[in-house]
């Protein structure tokens, strides 16, 4: 069984704060790397895909990188916004069209 | 909008009853999945489907069957209802050819309580 962990599993900061979390995925038959944000109430929405080591991708304040070999992304926020509460999952795809999903990092962004 | 909808949204029901989930997508794509959503689990695929009458199973299919009879339309069946498949049932699609990165819309799920 395929694992995609990350940590931490939870995560309370406070306005203005920058904070990155972390996700771990099999570094063989690596195809991308999904992040999705997932706000309370809501379904999950893509955030970024990634395919290539090295990768880097930006949406604002939110950034992430990519490192297949050792099998690890990061995604970053900085500056953070009350409005950036929200689960984020990744998701690890290899040869196929299903995605694994990792369990979540919860973040709560506080005023 | 990727133009995903569930029905129903909201179900209630006793175990052993079947259940039927629908999910309908105008937009004819050939990929479409059926996740569970739990507490301390994140997104587990259930089945999938990458064309018409073509299935496949995901890590928790046990209790689960799908069919795929039209391209729009992908049903998720529970044959017999247990307290274990309380959830939330999320449907996604996935656009484009197979071969590139699988990126998937997710509709708005189904909160389902088996009683």
């Amino acid at each position: 069984i395929l694992n995609v962990e990350q940590s931490p599993q939870s995560l309370h900061v406070q306005e203005g704060d920058s904070t990155n979390f972390t996700c771990s995925f099999p570094s063989s038959n690596f195809y991308a790397l999904h992040w999705y944000r997932w706000e309370t109430a809501k379904s999950p929405e893509a955030l970024f895909v990634m395919t290539l080591n090295g990768d880097e991708k930006k949406k604002g304040r939110i950034s992430a990188t990519l490192n297949t070999k050792e099998g690890y992304s990061y995604l970053y926020i900085k500056g953070s916004q009350p409005e950036d509460s929200a689960t984020y999952l990744c998701a690890f795809q290899g040869g196929s069209e299903k995605l694994v999903f990792g369990k979540g990092t919860k973040l709560t962004v506080n005023p | 909008d990727a133009g995903i909808t569930q029905s129903p949204r909201h179900k209630v029901t006793e175990t052993g009853t079947p259940v039927t989930l629908r999910c309908h997508q105008t937009e004819n794509h050939r990929y479409m999945y059926w996740y569970r959503q739990d507490p301390g689990h994140g997104l587990r695929l259930i089945h999938y489907s990458y064309g018409v009458k073509d299935t496949d199973k995901g890590e928790v299919s046990d209790g689960y069957s799908v069919s795929r009879s039209k391209t729009e339309d992908f049903l998720l069946t529970l044959e017999s209802a247990t307290s274990s498949q309380t959830s939330v049932y999320f449907c996604a699609i996935r656009p484009g050819l197979a071969g590139g990165p699988a990126k998937q819309y997710f509709g708005p799920g189904t909160r389902l309580t088996v009683t």
